[in-house]
């Protein structure tokens, strides 16, 4: 009973680069979150989404960052022209209904490094 | 606007020891505060957590305790363990999936 993946676990990219942060959700769970936790953070909530539907997006950069979670695939963090500030570990966490967060399993996350 | 405040930011402590963790929060619509621990290069994993109605909760070695009226709630970690050496976050939640976390304590338990 695989965990939730995701993939790549660490991630350079140059400035001005783009980064692409997948996350495959446990066998069962239709709903995805997507957090950021930048060094001696916290986690941050970033977006909520549920299949082909983005629910809560309150908690993302208005500018260069997305998320989907298609009918088929993966869930896709994606941010465009990273900028340094954007280095940090980007989990995501799945669930199988949005009843409440104790039902929440994370991701082991993915580092993003901006040079 | 960190809605969870943790302290300490880190502390030792020595195998059978105790170790205290300390969370503040805002506000008052948060209703399920859970804790979580993380090590090195995994994602945080759900403890132990309580709701407001009740002051305290106990699993095993792991206490929480819940003040309602000082919105504090703290985490017990009793006869501290090598395993224990972790990263613990507090967190708050609202609308049900929500999760505002602390700053995180980084707790290494001497043998």
């Amino acid at each position: 009973n695989a965990g939730v993946m995701q993939n790549p676990r660490h991630l350079v990219r140059r400035r001005g680069q783009e980064a692409r942060l997948r996350c495959s959700p446990m066998k069962g769970h239709s709903h995805v979150y997507w957090y950021r936790q930048l060094p001696e953070e916290g986690l941050k909530f970033m977006v909520y989404l549920q299949k082909e539907n983005i629910i809560d997006e309150s908690g993302m950069p208005k500018e260069r960052f997305s998320a989907e979670f298609p009918k088929e695939g993966p869930s896709i963090l994606r941010i465009q022209q990273v900028v340094r500030g954007d280095s940090a570990a980007y989990f995501c966490a799945s669930s199988p209904s949005d009843r409440g967060s104790y039902e929440q399993y994370f991701g082991p996350g993915t580092r993003l490094t901006v040079t | 606007q960190q809605q969870v405040k943790q302290s300490p930011q880190s502390l030792i402590v020595q195998k059978g020891g105790i170790s205290i963790i300390n969370c503040a929060y805002e506000n008052t619509a948060f209703d399920y505060f859970p804790w979580y621990q993380q090590f090195p290069g995994k994602g945080p994993a759900l403890l132990i957590a309580i709701r407001p109605d009740v002051s305290e909760k106990k699993e095993g070695r792991f206490t929480i305790s819940f003040n309602k009226s000082a919105k504090q709630f703290s985490l017990h970690i009793m006869d501290s363990q090598p395993g224990d050496s972790a990263t613990y976050f507090c967190a708050a939640e609202f609308n049900d999936y929500k999760l505002s976390f602390g700053a995180g304590t980084t707790v290494t338990v001497r043998a």
